[in-house]
């Protein structure tokens, strides 16, 4: 079946400090992305979705300029938190859509662990 | 009422026993998800249904679209099985745009 990658698998920052994690399709070509975030015994929460070459759609209350996406290829997104607090402590998934699908085909990567200190 | 409901919540099971999950949602869907998630929290896509019935190995997933309810079961369950269950319904977000919609997971602990 299809893969997607996440990297790095887990990562603990300071206060203040930015975290880029990324998101590969490795075995096809996404045009569309999702970001999601899960916090402890929660389901998983939509954050933004990311196509590529045009800017992301970020769902309500989430913040754009603290959350920045960027799809520059077709196998690559990227989430970067700025200026991470601990509240940003959580669980970061990353899917992609399979754009040869005729009906709507995610994939998941195995998720990012973000400890902020 | 949330658009995604998972019954049962918790479940524990001995070794061997036939295990099912049930997912029911609300609203119209193009496709329905099941997940795995296992303790440390790399999520497995274990099915995408839009009709019918999906088999791999121990796992069946089926789907009523008509009474918008789906089922996943596990055959000869074994401890290994022991995860998080998700459901997650697509539903179509305009033009050929979808969001995925989650249940909150059922917890499988399966004992030997």
């Amino acid at each position: 079946g299809a893969v997607v990658s996440q990297h790095p698998s887990r990562v603990i920052c300071k206060s203040g400090t930015s975290v880029k994690i990324e998101c590969r399709s490795l075995d096809f070509q996404a045009t569309t992305m999702f970001w999601y975030r899960q916090f402890p015994k929660q389901s998983l929460m939509l954050m933004a979705t990311s196509n590529e070459g045009s800017k992301a759609t970020y769902e309500q209350g989430v913040e754009k300029d603290k959350f920045l996406i960027n799809h520059a290829s077709l196998t690559l997104s990227t989430l970067t938190v700025t200026s991470a607090h601990p509240e940003d402590s959580s669980f970061y998934i990353c899917s992609a859509r399979d754009y040869r699908a005729s009906t709507d085909t995610q994939y998941f990567g195995p998720g990012t662990r973000l400890t902020v200190l | 009422k949330n658009e995604v409901e998972q019954s049962p919540q918790n479940l524990t099971a001995q070794e061997g026993e036939f295990i099912t999950i049930n997912c029911s949602y609300s609203v119209g869907i193009s496709a329905l998800h099941w997940l795995q998630q296992h303790p440390g929290g790399g999520i497995v896509s274990l099915f995408m249904l839009s009709s019918g019935k999906k088999k791999h190995g121990r796992l069946i997933a089926t789907i009523n679209i008509q009474e918008k309810h789906s089922s996943l079961h596990i055959t000869a369950s074994h401890p290994r099985d022991s995860a998080v269950y998700i459901c997650a319904v697509a539903v179509n977000s305009g033009g050929s745009n979808y969001k995925l919609t989650f249940g909150k997971g059922t917890l499988l602990t399966v004992n030997p």
